[in-house]
């Protein structure tokens, strides 16, 4: 089975600030999802990838797929960016579902 | 596009009794998955299912069965609610298992469950 660790798990920002959201796992996989939880709300994708970076938006996430390691950049951060954070990789078996991490708590203050 | 929907968002239920929850998608996806979300914990699979028709256990499906008899729909049964259950639950779906590289899951807005 597949272990996903997050940091930081809380994070409070000032708008504008560049953020960095690390995720690391302990088995190699085919790709790593990046999920946004809003508070009250459902989870929303924001990437899936399985080598080198994707954007969208002020959204950067990138992945080293040897030091099995993955991080979201949010640039230009803005209060409505404020959300939880999840990283979820591959299970590792035949079960075909997700191994989420905690999630990491975002405040960004005006 | 609803993509997945969830019913109902909250409910309060009195130990030992029993509900359903209804997962719906209409992307025509093979696979559904229920998970429970629990403070300070990533969200953890119940059950799942690869097709019609076809269920199977998760991580944690002690005190839940679940159903899938329409390709759309994939049900959460609690037959006797204990407060340990009480969470919020999240349907997700895709059209091919998630691990594989392009897929994406889709998930619900989650059902608030309290058992008092």
């Amino acid at each position: 089975k597949n272990e996903v660790e997050q940091s930081p798990q809380n994070l409070t920002a000032q708008e504008g600030e560049f953020i960095t959201i690390n995720c690391s796992y302990s088995v190699g996989i085919s790709a790593l999802h990046w999920l946004q939880q809003h508070p009250g709300g459902g989870i929303v994708s924001l990437f899936m990838l399985s080598s080198g970076k994707k954007k969208h938006g002020r959204l950067i996430a990138t992945i080293n797929i040897q030091e099995k390691h993955s991080s979201l950049h949010i640039t230009a951060s803005h209060p409505r960016d404020s959300a939880v954070y999840i990283c979820a990789v591959p299970y590792g078996g035949s079960q075909g579902n997700l191994i989420f991490g905690k999630g990491t708590k975002l405040s960004v203050k005006p | 596009n609803a993509g997945v929907t969830q019913t109902p968002k909250f409910r309060v239920l009195k130990t030992g009794q029993s509900m359903t929850l209804l997962c719906a998608q209409d992307m025509n996806h093979e696979y559904m998955y229920w998970y429970r979300q629990d403070p300070g914990m990533g969200l953890r699979l119940i059950h799942y299912s690869v097709g019609e028709g076809t269920t199977a256990k998760g991580e944690v499906p002690d005190g839940y069965n679940v159903s899938r008899l329409k390709k759309q729909n994939f049900l959460l049964g609690l037959e006797s609610a204990a407060p340990s259950q009480t969470s919020v639950y999240f349907c997700a779906s895709s059209f091919l298992v998630v691990g594989q590289v392009g897929t994406e899951a889709f998930f619900g807005q989650g059902t608030r469950l309290t058992v008092v």
